[in-house]
């Protein structure tokens, strides 16, 4: 089965802009979780969805928000960039998002914002 | 809130030497523990773990989960330079779906 993929690889984009990235699960994996990873902070929840629903949201403001599309892949949208959202985003797929299932990452989206 | 805690934060060894990467979590409504590896981008998967000292083996590598003391290592025999990466656990638990609560990382170098 093909892994995790995740678009585009590298972003830059200037304070103010938004952004939106892409993440295609592996194929009959329908929770799709998405993770901030930066220096100072490690590795942090955004948001999770199934079945095109958000079912859980970790601690980030408003600006950013997610979908997912009824084949489960998934869109993450970060309005009003601002530095400090420079990052590598994650995206994780799994069967069902049940606690205990393992996650399976895809190789990120690399955002600078300058 | 739900806490993971790893050491050493990082560790410096030669090819050959054996090491052992240690994570602490809380233990609310606790379901399982992951080890993933991560070098240059995505974290790859190690190891799950979920019944208290079953130790689970993939050549080189092993683990073991203590869940009375809430704890578990991450072993790496005979070391390459190819182990040299981030080594992360993470808790999945609670009643969150689809939330995993990861640990700072370990960072581990191996030198020829």
């Amino acid at each position: 089965k093909a892994g995790v993929t995740q678009t585009p690889r590298y972003l830059i984009k200037t304070r103010g802009q938004q952004v939106t990235l892409s993440c295609s699960p592996i194929s009959g994996h329908r929770s799709v979780s998405w993770y901030q990873q930066t220096p100072g902070q490690g590795l942090q929840f955004l948001f999770e969805y199934f079945s095109e629903t958000q079912r859980n949201k970790g601690n980030f403001p408003g600006r950013f928000s997610g979908r997912q599309f009824s084949n489960s892949r998934s869109e993450m949208n970060v309005s009003t960039l601002e530095l400090g959202d420079s990052a590598l985003y994650l995206c994780a797929s799994s069967e069902n998002g049940e606690r205990g299932e393992t996650q399976y990452f895809g190789p990120g989206t690399r955002l600078l914002v300058l | 809130e739900d806490k993971v805690v790893q050491s050493p934060l990082s560790l410096v060894v030669h090819e050959g030497d054996t090491v052992t990467l240690n994570c602490s979590y809380e233990v609310t409504n606790f379901r399982s523990l992951l080890w993933y590896k991560q070098e240059k981008k995505a974290p790859t998967f190690l190891f799950m773990l979920t019944s208290s000292g079953i130790e689970k083996k993939s050549g080189r590598l092993s683990s073991i989960l203590d869940k009375k003391e809430l704890f578990s290592i991450l072993n790496i025999t005979a070391t390459q330079t190819g182990d040299s990466a981030i080594y992360l656990c993470a808790r999945a638990g609670g009643t969150s779906y689809g939330k995993l609560t990861f640990g700072q990382g370990t960072i581990l170098t191996v030198h020829p």
